[in-house]
């Protein structure tokens, strides 16, 4: 599985978009882009996955790059229920889903 | 619809003593997982399974046992405590692998002592 590399820590702004960049350079081609998020030891939440296109969903929406090499997570309008640590997570589609997590990022949004 | 449930919530263990942590999801889940999480950190695959009898090995299966005699649970198993398994295990079901997401249940904070 590729190595996922994430800023440790942001902040945001209520009601300001939230941009969490991650890198992963050595991802392969049959590997997706996952994020999830936990919210203060409570376990994971799924947020979206995307292997080239962009995708959209009711959370967020992720913007991969041409070269797959990096993503960025896009939170809208950051709420204060947005303050977590986000997890981006690159995972082979045929080796049993495992999800290797790094440490993430601890978003935090202020008022 | 309960989704993964767990228990207990809470256990504290005296080295050397076992314990079974329980995990049992409704929806009619193939894969199952157990993770740990120790504070500051990431969490790390110990357990997973793709359907009842069957399991296999995460990144630190030592010190720990699963069985899955039916779909619906997947327990862990310590055998012998450690203060080094002092952790927060999480639960987790998928469908199937790939691109269906995992669905992790509250977890189980334990210390050993």
């Amino acid at each position: 599985d590729a190595k996922t590399t994430q800023p440790t820590s942001m902040d945001c702004a209520e009601g300001r978009a939230a941009n969490l960049p991650c890198n992963h350079s050595t991802i392969s081609g049959n590997e997706y882009v996952y994020w999830y998020r936990q919210i203060h030891s409570q376990g994971p939440q799924y947020i979206i996955h995307g292997l080239k296109n962009n995708e959209t969903n009711e959370m967020a929406s992720l913007i991969i790059t041409e070269d797959r090499k990096s993503s960025t997570l896009i939170l809208p309008h950051a709420t204060l229920r947005d303050t977590a640590v986000y997890y981006c997570i690159a995972e082979n589609y045929n080796q049993g889903g495992k999800l290797i997590f790094g440490q993430g990022t601890e978003l935090s949004v202020k008022p | 619809n309960a989704g993964v449930t767990q228990t207990p919530k809470f256990r504290i263990l005296k080295i050397g003593q076992s314990m079974t942590l329980q995990c049992t999801q409704d929806m009619n889940h193939n894969y199952m997982y157990w993770y740990r999480q120790d504070p500051g950190m990431g969490l790390k695959l110990i357990y997973y399974s793709v359907g009842a009898g069957i399991t296999d090995k995460g990144e630190v299966p030592n010190g720990y046992n699963v069985s899955r005699s039916t779909t619906e649970d997947f327990p862990l198993r310590l055998e012998l405590a450690a203060p080094s398994q002092t952790s927060v295990y999480f639960c987790a079901s998928s469908r199937r692998t790939g691109t269906d997401t995992q669905y992790f249940g509250p977890g189980t904070r334990l210390t050993v002592l």
